[in-house]
């Protein structure tokens, strides 16, 4: 099992310009989520999904657009790319929602990405 | 906001010392879990404790939970170069279906 990938690891953007970040699992994981990960600021939720076809606002989610087309891919865009979204972005996937049982996240390696 | 906080922010000791880490949160939660992250890495999972639990062990590391304090601390017992990382807790929310993580404790162990 390769877990939790993403694509790309690295990404250099010019303010304006959009790109997809992409995660993909193999747990066959119910909910994703994405994060973004600033000095000092600890973990924030960007969006989330509890399926495939859906998908859910979390802490800071204005800027970005997120999609779950197929279970094991989970896409998140930037339609127009701002300095502050300069951060390091982390996917995670669990197996069923909390509250009813004690699944932990996985985490991918993460996107480091800086808009100039 | 953040449901989680850690303290201290940064802790610095020698390699066979015992680290011991804070989290306070503000809410009744289901479960508070701790991750680590190495420099550059992911977070990966170490350890979970329920709301009904007061402390749990694995391995060198052993969590406890006052429910009544909202606080849960992490020790790391004879500590080694290799636990040199950023610790997390991560709360489950009575009501919410995701985790709210705190800000970190960056733990250095020098040799």
């Amino acid at each position: 099992n390769a877990g939790v990938t993403q694509t790309p690891k690295f990404r250099v953007l010019k303010t304006g310009q959009s790109m997809t970040l992409l995660c993909a699992q193999d747990m066959n994981h119910e909910y994703m989520y994405w994060y973004r990960q600033d000095p000092g600021m600890g973990l924030r939720l960007i969006h989330y999904s509890v399926g495939e076809g859906t998908t859910a606002k979390g802490e800071v989610p204005d800027g970005y657009n997120v999609s779950r087309l197929k279970k094991q891919n989970f896409l998140l865009g930037l339609e127009s790319a701002a300095p502050s979204q300069t951060s390091v972005y982390f996917c995670a996937s669990r197996r069923q929602g909390f509250g009813s049982g004690s699944d932990e996240q996985y985490f991918g390696p993460g996107t480091r990405l800086t808009v100039t | 906001s953040q449901q989680g906080e850690e303290d201290p922010q940064a802790l610095s000791i020698q390699e066979g010392e015992n680290a011991t880490m804070n989290c306070s949160y503000k809410t009744s939660i289901n479960n508070l879990q701790w991750y680590r992250q190495n420099s550059g890495r992911g977070l990966v999972h170490l350890i979970l404790i329920r709301s009904n639990e007061r402390e749990k062990h694995s391995g060198r590391l052993r969590v406890t939970l006052d429910t009544s304090k909202k606080s849960s601390s992490l020790l790391i017992t004879a500590s080694r170069a290799a636990d040199t990382a950023s610790y997390f807790c991560a709360t489950d929310r009575v009501g919410y279906s995701t985790l709210t993580f705190g800000k970190g404790t960056m733990l250095l162990v020098s040799p």
